[in-house]
């Protein structure tokens, strides 16, 4: 079983919609839960960090960690077309100087 | 805003070379890392360095080396470049507040091709 279990998609949605982006991980050690953002030919780019359980809120981005159930989301909402991009989880166990990253998950939001 | 720039953005190299690639970050940040990304595979760390001339092997760190002479730059290189190391190379930096580490910042990446 992989340590972290993310979609790659590609998921598309039309403007405005709101997009579900998730991730499973099994290492129950993970405290602290990212988001990057991943433009084409571009670097990952950090959009949410947090370290508890419960919601983070940032203008159109929510981030959800449910560490009961190993399961973290990321909310957008009124999805614009600059949102377009790969959206990466991340996980870092707080003790390691290294992070654990899922695959990605490829989000077009198209006009 | 933190900046981490890597020395370029395309490179091509063939088989056998020696390659080197550079990072240097603004921010006075004590961690540094190197990783590759390859669809499907996801980021994979290479080698980070917590400080000056320290250095620690990531999850893949054969058929490379580091060096880490000064704070803010850190360099890969590879020893004998192969086909296989075809892949975009993405540096970050992260500072240490407290016992913990912060999230990493990362560079625009470096697209090296070995013909």
């Amino acid at each position: 079983q992989k340590e972290v279990e993310q979609d790659p998609g590609p998921l598309s949605v039309p403007e405005g919609a709101i997009v579900s982006l998730n991730c499973t991980y099994s290492n129950s050690a993970f405290q602290y839960f990212m988001w990057y953002r991943q433009y084409s030919r571009k670097g990952p780019e950090l959009l949410m960090y947090t370290y508890s359980s419960g919601n983070k809120e940032d203008g159109r981005f929510t981030a959800q960690v449910d560490k009961s159930s190993k399961y973290i989301s990321l909310f957008i909402r009124d999805s614009q077309p600059s949102d377009s991009a790969t959206y990466l989880c991340a996980f870092d166990t707080g003790t390691a100087s290294k992070l654990t990253f899922g695959t990605g998950t490829r989000l077009q939001v198209t006009l | 805003d933190v900046k981490v720039t890597q020395s370029s953005r395309y490179l091509v190299k063939r088989t056998g070379e020696k390659v080197f690639l550079e990072c240097v970050q603004d921010m006075d940040h004590e961690n540094m890392f190197w990783y590759r990304q390859d669809p499907g595979l996801g980021l994979r760390l290479i080698y980070f360095s917590y400080d000056v001339k320290m250095k620690e092997k990531g999850d893949i760190p054969e058929g490379y080396s580091v060096s880490r002479e000064k704070k803010e730059r850190f360099s890969l290189i590879l020893e004998s470049a192969s086909t296989n190391q075809t892949s975009m190379y993405l540096c970050a930096s992260s500072p240490t507040v407290g016992s913990h580490n912060q999230p990493q910042h990362f560079g625009d990446g470096t697209r090296l091709s070995i013909l």
